[in-house]
């Protein structure tokens, strides 16, 4: 069956630190990976796009990759700050524009 | 621009009682999705749209129906509400015909209880 697993658990980190969070999957084959971010009582807002030809895509502090052999993508946030304390969800596109969502990994940033 | 709206933020239904969510969409996108967030679970398609009149079934579409009117709305309609359905509901909209806009634009959610 297909699945899509985020870090198990959550992630709390000091500030000024790298945080990475881990998207794996099987029994799928996207064209694309997205990354969103989810903060409580809201809808999720989109981040970076990484395509299946694409090994890495970065976006101001944030930094993607995928990696189709080992079917995971990497998310990192360097140097994080506590506004950066939210739930990031990574969803995968087969290419019909329909997405696959992962439960999320929630990120705390302490001062 | 108001993006995505929906209506309304909250909901209480009875069991067996129906109710109709309302999603509407100011950027002329022609994908509209409904999906549902359960703790400790993705989000989940419930049904999708790819344009006017047009409407197809997610991941998880029984007991509930849409419709889509118009282009700018995408309406959720629950016909005999069950304590399993209650969730967030997330309205979403994407326009892939325009490469800069693969990604979806989520609303702010309906929360809806069954009790």
């Amino acid at each position: 069956s297909q699945k899509i697993e985020q870090n198990s658990e959550a992630l709390n980190i000091q500030e000024g630190k790298t945080a990475t969070l881990t998207c794996n999957y099987t029994n799928y084959s996207p064209a694309y990976l997205q990354w969103y971010r989810q903060d409580p009582g809201r809808g999720p807002v989109f981040l970076l796009l990484i395509r299946e030809n694409e090994k890495e895509k970065r976006k101001e502090r944030l930094k993607v990759t995928f990696d189709t052999t080992l079917k995971q993508s990497l998310f990192h946030i360097t140097a994080s700050q506590p506004a950066d304390s939210a739930t990031y969800l990574c969803a995968l596109d087969p290419n019909d524009y329909k997405l696959s969502f992962g439960a999320g990994t929630t990120v705390t940033v302490r001062a | 621009n108001a993006g995505v709206t929906q209506t309304p933020k909250f909901r209480v239904l009875k069991t067996g009682q129906s109710m109709t969510l309302l999603c509407a969409q100011d950027m002329n996108h022609e994908y509209m999705y409904w999906y549902r967030q359960d703790p400790g679970m993705g989000l989940r398609l419930i049904h999708y749209s790819v344009g006017e009149g047009t409407t197809a079934k997610g991941e998880v579409p029984d007991g509930y129906n849409v419709s889509r009117l118009k282009k700018q709305n995408f309406l959720l309609g629950l016909e005999s509400a069950a304590p399993s359905q209650t969730s967030v509901y997330f309205c979403a909209s994407s326009s892939p015909g325009d490469r800069r806009s693969y990604e979806q634009y989520f609303g702010p959610g309906t929360r809806l209880t069954v009790t």
